[in-house]
């Protein structure tokens, strides 16, 4: 099976632009979650959701982030406008119900300079 | 407080021995959730072991096990027969609450671990 696929790998953007990054989960799984690691932070949850409806989004750092799941194949993660605070891997992870781990994609790598 | 806490910000092991690396948490809930999640340079974040509060037998998956010390609060990690490709960051996190109640997964700030030849 395919795992969690995450684009672009890597993206380097002038503050100020939109950036937007893209999830598709493993097959079947119900829950999808966005996380963000930093030198500085670590690793922390943005949000989640469950069967496309968003549960927790309290980690989302202000307005300017976003998250959607428009089906249950898909998720996007937009920032708008961009600043270079937001430079980051940013992670899609996935699982099905009860009792599984998360699985994580291999992360998008964004620049903001 | 810190919920999950990794105490060895570097640990190093020769190969074909074994090492630990620690985890304590700290959880006021009776049902939750403990993992371990390898991150080798190239990024992606691997899950390698689960142990679940009720579990009464301490997790194994191949050259992983999870000694857990529920009194003590504490999830190690250790790791038989070392091997290069162990070499990686390691972190511990913890789910709190029930299976289908938070999903929130909070991670420690990571050992990273150095098998040498």
């Amino acid at each position: 099976d395919a795992g969690v696929i995450q684009s672009p790998r890597h993206e380097v953007t002038e503050m100020g632009q939109e950036v937007t990054l893209r999830c598709k989960p493993i097959s079947g799984h119900d829950y999808l979650f966005w996380y963000r690691q930093t030198m500085m932070r670590g690793l922390e949850l943005l949000i989640y959701f469950n069967n496309n409806v968003p549960i927790d989004d309290s980690g989302m750092p202000e307005d300017r982030f976003s998250a959607k799941m428009p089906n249950a194949s898909f998720s996007t993660l937009k920032i708008q406008p961009s600043e270079p605070r937001d430079s980051a891997v940013y992670f899609c992870a996935s699982r099905q119900f009860s009792n599984q781990p998360q699985h994580f994609g291999d992360g998008t790598r964004l620049s903001i300079l | 407080a810190q919920k999950i806490t990794q105490t060895q910000p570097g640990m190093f092991v020769q190969e074909k021995e074994a090492v630990t690396l620690d985890c304590t948490y700290d959880t006021s809930d009776q049902s939750y959730g403990l993992f371990w999640y390898k991150q080798p340079s190239s990024g992606e974040m691997i899950f390698l072991i689960y142990q679940g509060s009720y579990d009464e037998q301490n997790a194994t998956e191949g050259r992983y096990s999870l000694n857990f010390q529920k009194a003590r609060k504490s999830a190690n990690l250790v790791i038989s027969a070392s091997q290069l490709g162990d070499s990686a960051m390691y972190f511990c996190a913890m789910r709190e609450g029930r299976w289908g109640g938070s999903e929130k997964l909070v991670f420690g700030k990571g050992t990273k671990l150095t098998v040498n030849p």
